[in-house]
């Protein structure tokens, strides 16, 4: 059975700390690791694709690190907002990657306190 | 932008009725995808289709089944609601490849 997990379940932080949060997944068989940001009341929205290992990714304050041999990614907030509360979902594509199928930790959910 | 929805918020339905969910998307996807979410745990695969009138079974497909008629439209149907359904259902659609693009979510209790 695939398993995906993601450490911590929730995180509370003060507007301006930086924080970091773990997804831990199968390291054969890898095909593509995606994270999703997943605010309350509203759709999850993609932030990143990685396929590389050693792939870094980045998009505003946030950034993401991929190492597939040792099956981990990295999600780094350097000096989290209020606007960044959300759960961050991590998902694991196998195989040949275009057969659609993910599998999703079950979230870090980040709460930053102004 | 790309806009994925879902017909409801928030449903409450009674056991053994019949469930639909529905799903449009705007953007022309060839995938389109159900999930359900659960406390606790990820978003778990229900169905997904790449194509019309194509289905197939994702990790947790028991006790649903879906339908899609037309590019833009996946609906998910319970045939005979239960208790043990209550769930978040999410509907997601993606031009190639895994879920790209979300609806809001559909929270739907069955008493």
């Amino acid at each position: 059975i695939l398993n995906v997990e993601q450490s911590p379940q929730s995180l509370h932080v003060q507007e301006g700390d930086s924080t970091n949060f773990t997804c831990s997944f199968p390291s054969s068989n890898f095909y593509a690791l995606h994270w999703y940001r997943w605010e309350t009341a509203k759709s999850p929205e993609a932030l990143f694709v990685m396929t590389l290992n050693g792939d870094e990714k980045k998009k505003g304050q946030i950034s993401a690190t991929l190492n597939t041999k040792e099956g981990y990614s990295y999600l780094y907030i350097k000096g989290s907002q209020p606007e960044d509360s959300a759960t961050y979902l991590c998902a694991f594509g196998s195989g040949s990657g275009n057969t659609g199928k993910l599998i999703f930790g079950q979230g870090t959910t980040l709460q930053v306190k102004p | 932008d790309v806009k994925v929805t879902q017909s409801s918020r928030y449903l409450v339905k009674r056991t053994g009725e019949k469930v639909f969910l529905e799903c449009v998307q705007d953007m022309d996807h060839e995938n389109m995808f159900w999930y359900r979410q659960d406390p606790g745990l990820g978003l778990r695969l229900i169905y997904f289709s790449y194509d019309v009138k194509m289905k197939e079974k994702g990790d947790i497909p028991e006790g649903y089944s879906v339908s899609r008629e037309k590019k833009e439209r996946f609906s998910l149907i319970l045939e005979s609601a239960s208790t043990n359904q209550t769930s978040m259902y999410l509907c997601a659609s993606s031009l190639h490849g895994p879920a790209a693009f979300f609806g809001q979510g559909t929270r739907l209790t069955v008493v």
